[in-house]
């Protein structure tokens, strides 16, 4: 099992409501990602950050934002949830390249969440 | 723009047949990798198999292996022998120039006891 965590597991709010979902992991991991995945469609990229201070928008256009205070720790704010923000949120993050290790994500269990 | 195309969103098998899994892909670039990922229910997404675009040789990682026909740009995935616990959904991944992962949307699939 890989060392990356994430809470809560499951979230149900009313729309107009502060959430942060966490995102932690304990590799010393420099890449961290947020991917959001919606039933039968592919993963989106939404933000990722390549290490402290580091923090990059991806190609799905998101209202949410990120932070990289610390290595291991990638946390993904939205100051105020929307119906169509429900969606389930990937955390993951990958080691440094070599070789072996090219394009391997190391993913956590998911945050779904839901907006009333 | 790279594009990664799953055609099978539901696929079943019978306990230790196999099965294939198909994925296509569009690049104009000629180095990059493949990747397929398995997501059991309610657990994390791992990484099954890599496959690097200069190699010829199919990768294999003991029962998965792959089925890399480049000119065709096709990605297949072979499990054998399924296994319950091989019930998840499969993506299929591409990675080029860029650094960052284009996803497929993934085939659930059902191992038959």
């Amino acid at each position: 099992e890989a060392d990356i965590y994430q809470t809560p597991r499951y979230l149900v709010i009313g729309t107009g409501k502060k959430i942060t979902l966490e995102c932690s992991q304990t590799m010393g991991h420099d890449k961290m990602y947020w991917y959001q995945q919606d039933p039968g469609m592919e993963l989106h990229l939404i933000h990722y950050s390549y290490g402290v201070n580091s923090t990059e928008k991806g190609d799905l256009s998101s209202e949410s934002t990120v932070s990289r205070i610390r290595t291991e720790h990638f946390p993904l704010t939205l100051e105020s949830a929307r119906p169509s923000h429900t969606s389930q949120y990937l955390c993951a993050s990958s080691p440094v390249e070599g070789r072996e290790r090219t394009g391997e994500l190391f993913f956590g269990e998911g945050s779904r969440l839901t907006v009333l | 723009a790279q594009t990664v195309t799953q055609s099978q969103p539901e696929m079943s098998v019978q306990e230790a047949e196999t099965v294939t899994l198909s994925c296509t892909y569009d690049t104009s670039e000629s180095d990059y990798y493949l990747f397929w990922y398995k997501q059991p229910p309610s657990r994390q997404m791992i990484l099954v198999i890599r496959q690097e675009a200069y190699k010829q040789q199919n990768a294999t990682e003991n029962r998965f292996s792959v089925n890399f026909q480049k000119a065709a740009k096709s990605f297949s995935l072979k499990i054998s022998d399924s296994q319950l616990g091989d019930a998840a959904m499969y993506f299929c991944a591409y990675r080029g120039s860029n650094y960052q992962l284009i996803w497929g949307a993934g085939t659930k699939l059902i191992i038959k006891p």
